[in-house]
């Protein structure tokens, strides 16, 4: 079965640089969920999306944004970078807002 | 804010005992509670979602117990395996669409 993809799968940034990571759910699904999750801590949501519209917004950073395309794929545009923005980042999916959601393996963001 | 709470922070168990695992969270207004698991580096694999309305879901050796109103959900594993060896996490979504974790049980089953 088809399972939500992420790209890069890892990626190595520098302070100040920008970092773009993309997500694409589980065919048939229009709601997508982005997720840091820093070392040894549990998943922070940041924002999610239901039918290319903005749904809710955790506690995501005024320097990151997002969007969900009209092919329900989405971005997550990181800009100036910081150390503390290393982490792992995953992305899920779900067939409507409030149902399951399926994560992605997640992208290790690395800023040195 | 929701706060999601999970008892022990980690457990170790000879193969073959059953266990429990324990979430609590402290605002019932939810739409359903997921348990995960996930591997050191890995992503999260689904094992059960519990809608508000149910009270409990099974999945083979899994079974995963919801009591909204006490703010409570428990995670049962039947003869448990080496293989289950991995940190448990339970989350909530709120009735406001946001998603929150719990602290997870990192889980050892010795040979």
């Amino acid at each position: 079965a088809a399972g939500v993809i992420q790209s890069p799968r890892h990626l190595i940034k520098e302070k100040r640089e920008t970092a773009t990571l993309k997500c694409y759910p589980i065919p048939r699904h229009d709601t997508v969920y982005w997720y840091q999750q820093g070392p040894g801590q549990d998943p922070q949501f940041l924002i999610s999306f239901y039918e290319k519209m903005q749904s809710d917004k955790g506690s995501i950073p005024d320097r990151f944004s997002a969007q969900q395309f009209s092919d329900y794929h989405s971005e997550l545009n990181m800009s100036s970078l910081e150390l503390g923005d290393s982490a792992l980042y995953f992305c899920a999916s779900s067939r409507g807002p409030g149902n399951e959601q399926f994560f992605g393996p997640g992208t290790r963001l690395t800023v040195l | 804010k929701q706060e999601v709470t999970q008892i022990p922070a980690a457990l170790s168990v000879p193969e073959g005992e059953n266990l429990v695992l324990n979430c609590s969270f402290t605002d019932s207004a939810i739409y359903n509670l997921q348990w995960f698991r996930q591997d050191p580096g890995k992503g999260l694999t689904s094992l059960l979602l519990i809608q508000s309305s149910q009270r409990e879901q099974t999945s083979g050796r899994l079974n995963a117990s919801l009591d909204k109103s006490s703010g409570r959900s428990t995670l049962y594993i039947a003869a448990s395996q080496p293989g289950d060896s991995a940190t448990y996490l339970c989350a909530v979504l709120t009735t406001g669409n946001q998603f929150y974790f719990g602290t997870g049980t990192s889980l050892t089953v010795i040979p």
